[in-house]
């Protein structure tokens, strides 16, 4: 079974800090596809990336950067200089890699950017 | 750039009645996805469709579900008689089979369901 788990429920921060939302996974798969996705107030689900298990180099675009460490399964996502419009629910998610396949989501992270 | 619809953006229902929510996915996808996110939790997963059946389904997908594809552009949700407990978002989504970004699921703006 999968299992994707975002330790952090809330986070509060004011603008122009950097901030880490944690993700952590568990699966048998040994190939499998990482992803996160920001959920604004409006209610959308917004793709931010996919990250596919053989690739651990660490990705940046823009103010945003992910972390994948397979030894740890984890599978972190820093803001850099935080605005007050990232403010979101942010979820972590899984699938395995074969056709089909469902996305597990984590529980999400509440970030509020103050200005 | 193409996009997944769903219809309506909220559905108010009474406890025993039929819903059925609807989704245009995006042209050129062929698996289709439900998911369901009650108020403030996370989002989890109901069912998935390709080649016009089933190919996955949760155990919250229980008899009461059922979903459809009745023409080359609609896909569909029907809850057969309501609960308090399906009020949620309901989310669908779409895929590619291949190519580039064919592990994206593309998501639609969701259609708030609601019963009383």
């Amino acid at each position: 079974a999968q299992k994707v788990t975002q330790a952090q429920t809330e986070i509060s921060v004011v603008e122009k800090e950097d901030v880490t939302l944690d993700c952590v996974y568990e699966t048998r798969d040994t190939t499998y596809y990482l992803f996160w996705y920001k959920q604004p107030p409006s209610g959308e689900l917004v793709f931010l990336i996919r990250r596919n298990s053989f690739d651990e180099q660490n990705e940046i675009s823009g103010r945003y950067s992910w972390n994948f460490q397979k030894s740890t399964s984890s599978f972190n996502f820093t803001i850099t200089a935080s605005q007050v419009v990232d403010s979101a629910v942010y979820f972590c998610a899984l699938s395995k890699e074969t056709s089909g396949s469902r996305l597990t989501f984590g529980e999400g992270t509440q970030l509020t950017v103050n200005p | 750039e193409p996009e997944v619809t769903q219809t309506p953006s909220h559905q108010v229902t009474q406890m025993g009645q039929e819903v059925i929510l609807r989704c245009v996915p995006i042209s050129n996808h062929l698996y289709f996805y439900w998911y369901r996110q009650i108020l403030g939790q996370k989002v989890e997963f109901l069912v998935s469709f390709y080649n016009n059946e089933i190919s996955e389904k949760s155990e919250i997908f229980d008899d009461q579900f059922s979903v459809e594809r009745p023409d080359g552009s609609n896909f569909t949700l029907k809850i057969r008689s309501t609960k308090l407990e399906d009020s949620a978002m309901y989310f669908c989504a779409s895929r590619r089979t291949s190519g580039v970004s064919s592990n994206e699921q593309f998501f639609g703006p969701g259609t708030r369901l609601t019963v009383l």
